[in-house]
Formats: structure tokens, C-alpha cells, sequence
């Protein structure tokens, strides 16, 4: 199993270009998660899904739009990209079932916008 | 709102050199308080759940233990392979989200 990738592992984007980030889960989780990490300000939730057909907003939406394709697949799409949304971004996904919330990370994107 | 403190940012051992570290949190109905290591250039890799105050969990080295205002990662007799950042994090009552901490850096000399 490959449990939670990403796609792809790096990016240079220029200022006002726009661009899908792709994560796909084969632990058949219902709960999918994006963040954003940066130097000093931790872990920061973007969007997520907390099942199939629903995607509610995090701490830092603005600039993003997800989609939650299927059970499997949550993308994170950067309509008009910003320097400010430079950053390393991680997929996670979580059961989301009973008490079951430990979240599972996938290996990141790091993204660079000029 | 829910927050997460982690001290001390950083921290040094020497090998062998048994420490703490320490995640503060304040949560309306905790449903559990979870623990990642990440190491440069990668995605945290889960480490543990705690769930109630007096509950504890140990894997090889470490032993996380939880009371009612905060939680710690106790690393015994420490490696240099235990260096990361390690990531504390809490879900509250009625999220499916999750608050993390900024972290600490361990840094773990021969």
C-alpha cells in the first residue's frame, strides 16, 4: 500500500499562474485534509473533507479551491498563485470514524512562486 | 479556540542524554491529543494518541504521557536517529480537525 501520495513533489510557479496539487489515499479514509507549513508558523489547515461529497473551509482558505473527486483523491488548486502562498503543502488523511482522528501525512509539494 | 504551546523550541542532547518535552494545550472537550515526528523534508509520520488525563503510550525510546492542561514526550537514553521535530496536535469536542503546535526541534549529538 502506498498509503498517502502526492503529486508532484516539487514546484516553481510564476506569479499569477495557476496549478493543481494532486493527493490520492488508498487506506480507504473517509476524512481528507490540506495544509500549508511554513517556517515558524507550523502546520496550518487549508481545506478538508470530512467525507465524500463535502469540503469545508480550514484556518487559511483564501487563494485555494478543492475538490473532493472521489474517496480516493482531494485536490488543492491555486487559481492565481501568489508569492505569499509560497510554501511546503501536505495531504493528510484521518478514518474518521468513531474515535479514530490520528491523521496520516503525505510526503508534501513544496511549492515556489516567483 | 483551541491552542497548542510546545516548548522549548529547540533542544540539544548528547547521547544518552535523557529529556522532556512539552506540549500545552487548552481545549474545549478533548477527544484526544496525538503526537507526530517529522523529519526534514518529509511528512509527519504519526507517533501516538492519548485520550485521558493518567493515560500513557511508549514506543522503543519514547513515552508520551497526558494530564488535564498538557502532555509529554519523554525520550529515554536518546540517539542520534531521534532527531526531528516533533509535533504535538488536539482534536476538540465535535471537530473533525485537528490543532497542531509549532513543534520542537530535537537535535540529538554522538
Amino acid at each position: 500500500n502506498a498509503g498517502v501520495t502526492q503529486t508532484p513533489k516539487f514546484q516553481v510557479l510564476k506569479t499569477g499562474q495557476s496549478m493543481t496539487l494532486q493527493c490520492a489515499q488508498d487506506m480507504n479514509h473517509n476524512s481528507m485534509y490540506w495544509y500549508r507549513q511554513d517556517p515558524g508558523m507550523g502546520l496550518r489547515l487549508i481545506y478538508y473533507s470530512a467525507s465524500e461529497g463535502t469540503t469545508d473551509k480550514g484556518e487559511v482558505p483564501n487563494g485555494y479551491n478543492v475538490s473532493r473527486l472521489n474517496k480516493r483523491e482531494f485536490s488543492l488548486r491555486l487559481e492565481s498563485a501568489a508569492p505569499s502562498q509560497t510554501s511546503v503543502y501536505f495531504c493528510a488523511t484521518t478514518p474518521g470514524t468513531g474515535i479514530s482522528y490520528e491523521q496520516y501525512f503525505g510526503p508534501g509539494t513544496r511549492l515556489t512562486v516567483t | 479556540e483551541d491552542q497548542v504551546t510546545q516548548s522549548p523550541e529547540a533542544l540539544r542532547l548528547q547521547e544518552g542524554e535523557s529529556s522532556s518535552l512539552n506540549c500545552s494545550y487548552t481545549v474545549s472537550g478533548l477527544r484526544g491529543l496525538f503526537w507526530y515526528r517529522q523529519d526534514p523534508g518529509k511528512g509527519p509520520e504519526f507517533l501516538f494518541t492519548l485520550y485521558s488525563a493518567g493515560e500513557e503510550k511508549e514506543k522503543e525510546r519514547l513515552k508520551a504521557t497526558l494530564t488535564k492542561k498538557e502532555s509529554f514526550l519523554h525520550i529515554t537514553a536518546p540517539k542520534p536517529e531521534d532527531s526531528a521535530t516533533y509535533l504535538c496536535a488536539v482534536r476538540g469536542s465535535g471537530y473533525s480537525t485537528l490543532t497542531f503546535g509549532k513543534g520542537t526541534m530535537l537535535l540529538v549529538s554522538p
